[in-house]
């Protein structure tokens, strides 16, 4: 089954706490990205992938790191996370048709 | 900066009716335009992909159309079904190859 896959569906931490929330896909996409999803600003994406190490900022990377060493991984480092990164976040990879496939989320609460 | 506005915020309608969503941009420079639906606590789901050369596609009770003159698209819903009820959310891509999305419309079709 085609399928983005992000773990862990759910996760709690605290301030300054190292974390990564990896993502897979088995469809062979070359793009890759990642969103946040916060109540009343909708979906933001924090960073973006075209293929393997090329990787660009979105609109809201301060505070995240990712890396792109395989095609079919695009993992999501928090290297000191902090309340304000208390979130939804989402996966997603598209070929080159375009159509955007999701992840299922991860939920972060950073105390 | 692009930004991107969908309305009604919320909409609750009977069973049958058809159903009109709108998305508008502040910059109409749009590329490709998706619509995607979500669930509640879950990923996000591609409805209709409108690629940059399209003006509109069809997928069973779906129709999406975009005016790039204008920047707008609007998520045309027939016969509206309570399986229909979900949030939907427009993204459009700019010329920097970033997916910019709306707040979403909450839709509820009450039986």
């Amino acid at each position: 089954e085609a399928q983005v896959t992000q773990n862990p569906r759910y996760l709690i931490t605290v301030t300054g706490k190292k974390l990564t929330v990896t993502c897979s896909q088995n469809m062979n996409h070359e793009y890759m990205s990642w969103y946040r999803q916060d109540p009343g600003l909708g979906l933001r994406q924090i960073y973006y992938s075209m293929n393997v190490e090329v990787t660009d900022k979105g609109d809201v990377p301060e505070g995240y790191k990712v890396s792109r060493k395989e095609k079919r991984n695009f993992p999501l480092i928090l290297e000191s996370p902090s309340p304000n990164q208390t979130s939804l976040y989402f996966c997603a990879s598209s070929g080159v048709v375009g159509k955007l496939f999701f992840g299922s989320g991860t939920q972060l609460s950073v105390l | 900066k692009q930004e991107v506005t969908q309305i009604p915020a919320a909409l609750s309608v009977p069973e049958g009716e058809n159903l009109v969503l709108n998305c508008s941009f502040t910059d109409s420079a749009i590329y490709n335009l998706q619509w995607f639906r979500q669930d509640p606590g879950k990923g996000l789901t591609s409805l209709l992909l409108i690629q940059s050369s399209q003006r509109e596609q069809t997928s069973g009770r779906l129709n999406a159309s975009l005016d790039k003159s204008s920047g707008r698209s609007t998520l045309y819903i027939a016969a509206s079904q309570p399986g229909d009820s979900a949030t939907y959310l427009c993204a459009g891509e700019d010329n920097t190859d970033k997916l910019i999305f709306g707040t979403g419309t909450r839709l509820q079709v009450f039986p």
